[in-house]
């Protein structure tokens, strides 16, 4: 069974460019996490889709954050403009509902200089 | 609002010795409780977790956590370390809030393992 993946690895921007981060899931998870693991943090969920729809995004940052899940498979999480304290790593995650365990992809590490 | 405490930033074992990790939180009922590793480098991975029914739950790589709804943790245990142990640990906490499943991750503690 393939797991998580997520594109780029690494991506290193300026302040106030933009940028896309992508996810596939494990096929057939309908439930899609998004994180944000500051450097000796624990992971901070930005947020949870259920399929295609949204079931918590409380802590994203919507002035410059946007998500989207479309045909409840992949997803996008775009940042604009960046911001030096975007600088982390972005986890993908996802579980057949949303009790289960998660399976996490290896992350996109984000630098803004 | 749920809450997960782990109050140990760091913690340092000798090879062989026993460990204890401690996780507590806070929440009106029981939520279901996991435990996950993140080794230098790699993505996170579950260790073990609790949905119900026995509170001493058994997981991988010889780790096991035990429930104690009184103190509201769930600490993980290992009864003998290995230098592969050292790693970060994160416990998270899903609950039922407002009809979907809530997801809390504490923030973590990093375990180094010394000869």
């Amino acid at each position: 069974e393939a797991g998580v993946a997520q594109s780029p690895r690494y991506k290193i921007i300026e302040k106030r460019q933009s940028v896309a981060f992508w996810c596939n899931p494990i096929s057939g998870h309908a439930t899609l996490y998004w994180y944000q693991q500051i450097l000796g943090q624990g992971p901070k969920l930005l947020i949870q889709f259920q399929n295609n729809g949204v079931v918590d995004d409380s802590q994203l940052p919507k002035d410059r954050f946007s998500a989207e899940r479309l045909k409840g498979v992949d997803s996008t999480l775009k940042i604009q403009p960046a911001k030096l304290e975007d600088s982390a790593v972005y986890l993908c995650a996802s579980s057949s509902q949303g009790a289960d365990e998660q399976y996490f992809g290896p992350g996109t590490r984000l630098t803004v200089t | 609002a749920q809450s997960v405490t782990q109050p140990d930033i760091h913690i340092t074992v000798s090879e062989g010795a026993s460990l204890e990790l401690r996780c507590n939180y806070s929440y009106g009922a029981t939520p279901y409780l996991f435990w996950y590793v993140q080794s230098p480098g790699q993505g996170l991975q579950l260790l073990l977790k609790y949905f119900s029914g026995d509170t001493l739950v058994q997981g991988i790589k010889g780790f096991e956590a035990e429930f104690k709804r009184s103190q509201s943790s769930f600490n993980l245990r290992k009864p003998s370390v290995h230098w592969s142990d050292a790693a970060e640990y994160f416990c998270a906490v899903v609950a039922n809030s407002g009809g979907y499943q809530k997801v809390t991750f504490g923030t973590g503690t990093k375990l180094q393992v010394i000869p």
